[in-house]
């Protein structure tokens, strides 16, 4: 499987303040997707990230709020714009495996806003 | 309605014993199945798929009842490294978006 990283691995923010989250691959994939994990909650999908294309967000995560680039095959990061209390969470990266639609994800980013 | 139900648990087990997890998906046109594992703080991490027929890896056997839309995992010979939250993931036909239950929450005792 693929080794993926991130960082930060935490951070504690300041609320209106934004945080750009990395994620790296050791090899290159087509896909990869950025994920929310709340406190006690499942994994939610925030966006799917193609090189060379927008992200698609899913419902309930939008552009704005959540910006992402995708600028080649290894790498992409999300950014949390105007932070919330609310938006502390821990945010996961995964990509694409080799099975149908396996994915394997990064360490996550644990986030808190104060 | 949730995509996935599974319930919390926790499940306490002695070593040694065998266990076994239940999980609903709601969409009867979901179109794979997995079982994840996350031990705390940590990310999740595939642990098998779930093929239409059953598969076994191990002490660990997936099975998938399409008809009644559920999921299980079967454990045996529970192992204290065994401890770790069990996630249930479904797929919808044509999308990589990967739904997840809640997870269900294992320890195993010595």
């Amino acid at each position: 499987s693929a080794v993926i990283s991130q960082k930060p691995s935490r951070d504690i923010c300041q609320r209106g303040t934004s945080l750009t989250i990395q994620c790296q691959v050791d090899s290159q994939v087509t896909m990869m997707f950025w994920y929310r994990q709340q406190p006690g909650q499942s994994l939610t999908l925030i966006a799917t990230a193609n090189q060379g294309s927008e992200a698609t967000y899913e419902s309930g995560f939008v552009i704005d709020k959540f910006p992402i680039s995708r600028p080649n095959l290894t790498f992409s990061t999300l950014t949390v714009s105007n932070m919330s209390p609310e938006d502390s969470s821990i945010y996961l990266c995964s990509v694409e495996g080799t099975g149908a639609y396996e994915q394997y994800f990064g360490p996550g980013t644990r986030l808190t806003v104060t | 309605r949730k995509e996935v139900e599974q319930d919390p648990g926790p499940f306490n087990v002695p070593e040694g014993a065998t266990v076994a997890f239940n999980c609903t998906y709601s969409n009867s046109a979901s179109q794979s199945f997995f079982w994840y594992r996350q031990d705390c703080r940590k990310e999740p991490k595939l642990l098998m798929s779930v093929y239409s027929s059953g598969n076994e890896d191990g002490r660990f056997t997936a099975q998938l009842n399409r008809a009644s839309q559920y999921i299980s995992l079967l454990i045996r010979d529970s192992k204290l490294s065994d401890s770790a939250t069990y996630l249930c993931v479904v797929t919808n036909t044509g999308a990589n978006n990967l739904f997840f239950g809640t997870g269900t929450r294992l320890t195993v005792i010595p």
